[in-house]
């Protein structure tokens, strides 16, 4: 089994940019697919990436996604920050067919 | 509209037997792989179980492996997850999750949760 490590929580202004980092412990990041879940409080999770950098319809195109083989990471990146992008984020991989979800990243925007 | 319904969520003590059920409408039901995932009030997200289309293949987490059971009744369109020998840190909200069944195991749709409390 492998572990998904995302920063505990990040901040920026409205209007920034925001990357948030997602960073597999063993195996390639690359080898399977990492969606994205935005998850707002009190809600259940939704998808704002999956196959690494696809969007869901009526996902913003402020969302985007990326994979590093260098780093073994997937990014989550939000431009054009909103006051409802404060949400928590997840990352979510798989191995075989053991699913794993980082931590969770809790997005402030002020 | 695609439509994920739990039920079952109550206050058991520990030890004890639970069964969560979670209602399928919106979809063909038999076309997609179903998972059931859990999150302590307060906490992240953590994948307890996935059951394929026809229910010949069930997978769990370490976990839950040997105490919870995924089933699924394709007829009532219809998910299940037997809870035996539940201890406290089972305690959380238990999410039944659509596979988009693209072969990625992205999640693309999620009921509202069903809570589970393990408390004596």
């Amino acid at each position: 089994n492998f572990i998904l490590t995302q920063p505990h929580s990040v901040s920026e202004s409205p209007g920034k940019t925001v990357t948030i980092s997602c960073t597999r412990s063993s195996g390639s990041i690359a080898s399977n697919y990492v969606q994205w879940y935005q998850q707002r409080p009190g809600s259940s999770p939704t998808t704002v990436i999956y196959e690494d950098n696809q969007r869901p319809s009526g996902v913003p195109d402020r969302f985007s996604g990326s994979i590093d083989s260098s780093s073994n990471s997937a990014s989550l990146t939000i431009s054009g920050l909103k006051t409802e992008d404060e949400a928590d984020y997840y990352c979510q991989s798989y191995d075989s067919s053991n699913q794993v979800f980082g931590g969770g990243t809790k997005l402030t925007v002020l | 509209e695609v439509q994920l319904m739990e039920s079952g969520g109550v206050v058991v003590q520990p030890g004890g037997s639970l069964r969560l059920s979670c209602a399928a409408s919106g979809f063909t039901f038999h076309d997609y792989t179903m998972h059931w995932v859990r999150q302590i009030p307060g906490k992240g997200l953590e994948w307890v179980s996935l059951i394929t289309r026809d229910g010949s293949r069930t997978y769990y987490a370490d976990s839950v492996k040997g105490r919870f059971t995924i089933s699924r009744d394709n007829s009532k369109n219809s998910l299940y997850l037997q809870m035996n020998s539940l201890r406290t840190e089972d305690t959380a909200l238990y999410y039944c999750a659509r596979d988009k069944s693209s072969g990625s195991y992205h999640l693309d749709y999620w009921g509202q949760g069903a809570l589970v409390t393990v408390s004596s």
